[in-house]
């Protein structure tokens, strides 16, 4: 069936270092694949999505590519900050009904 | 306007008995979705409502659980005589549904179901 694999956790960077949280999922067909994240105290929220192969989804500094050659989906950011000290989770659907989520990566950036 | 809210936020319940979980989804949105949160684990998809189609309900793990949607708003989600193993956050989610469930979901904050 379908499923997601992300990067086990925690996840500790210096403020301003790089970021790559790796997901890779299996998925029959053609997913739509996403990343959220849950700050803390908040619910989960969409970061980014990407809805076929070669999409780059993009939001507040983060970036994600659908690469369908490698089943991935990884999470990447070129300068962390406190703020982003979040829970992200990578999921994906095939039908709209049913998404699969990951694990969740605990990110903490310390100044 | 307003978020997904849900209901208690916690509860503490004694195995056997059972619980009603409460979701309000975003006013307009016509597509809910159940998860539960393990310790753990990731997200597992639950059940599905769209409209007035019938739900999506492979995800439900046993028949001691079940879920209604009552005039395509509030859901409830119940699980009957609960078993320890049931202890998780349990998360409701709605979406416009106009284009289908590729659109943005919208998390409510979550129940975090104990049951000893």
């Amino acid at each position: 069936g379908d499923s997601v694999t992300q990067m086990e956790g925690p996840v500790t960077l210096s403020e301003e270092a790089c970021l790559t949280i790796n997901c890779t999922y299996t998925a029959t067909g053609y997913p739509s694949l996403f990343w959220y994240v849950q700050y803390p105290g908040e619910g989960l929220q969409l970061l980014l999505k990407a809805t076929k192969a070669d999409d780059k989804g993009s939001n507040k500094g983060f970036e994600a590519t659908y690469r369908k050659e490698t089943t991935s989906f990884h999470l990447e950011k070129g300068s962390v900050q406190v703020s982003d000290s979040a829970v992200y989770f990578c999921a994906l659907t095939n039908t709209g009904n049913q998404f699969y989520f990951g694990t969740g990566t605990s990110l903490t950036v310390i100044p | 306007g307003a978020g997904v809210s849900q209901s208690p936020s916690n509860k503490v319940t004694e195995k056997g008995k059972d619980v009603e979980l409460r979701c309000d989804p975003i006013s307009g949105h016509t597509a809910l979705y159940w998860y539960r949160q393990s310790l753990g684990q990731g997200l597992e998809f639950l059940i599905y409502f769209q409209g007035n189609s019938a739900p999506d309900k492979s995800g439900l793990p046993s028949d001691r659980f079940s879920a209604e949607r009552t005039g395509g708003s509030v859901s409830t989600l119940t699980i009957q005589r609960t078993q320890q193993e049931d202890s998780a956050v349990y998360l409701c989610a709605s979406s416009p549904g106009r284009t289908g469930g590729w659109e943005t979901q919208y998390f409510g904050p979550g129940t975090r179901l104990l049951v000893l």
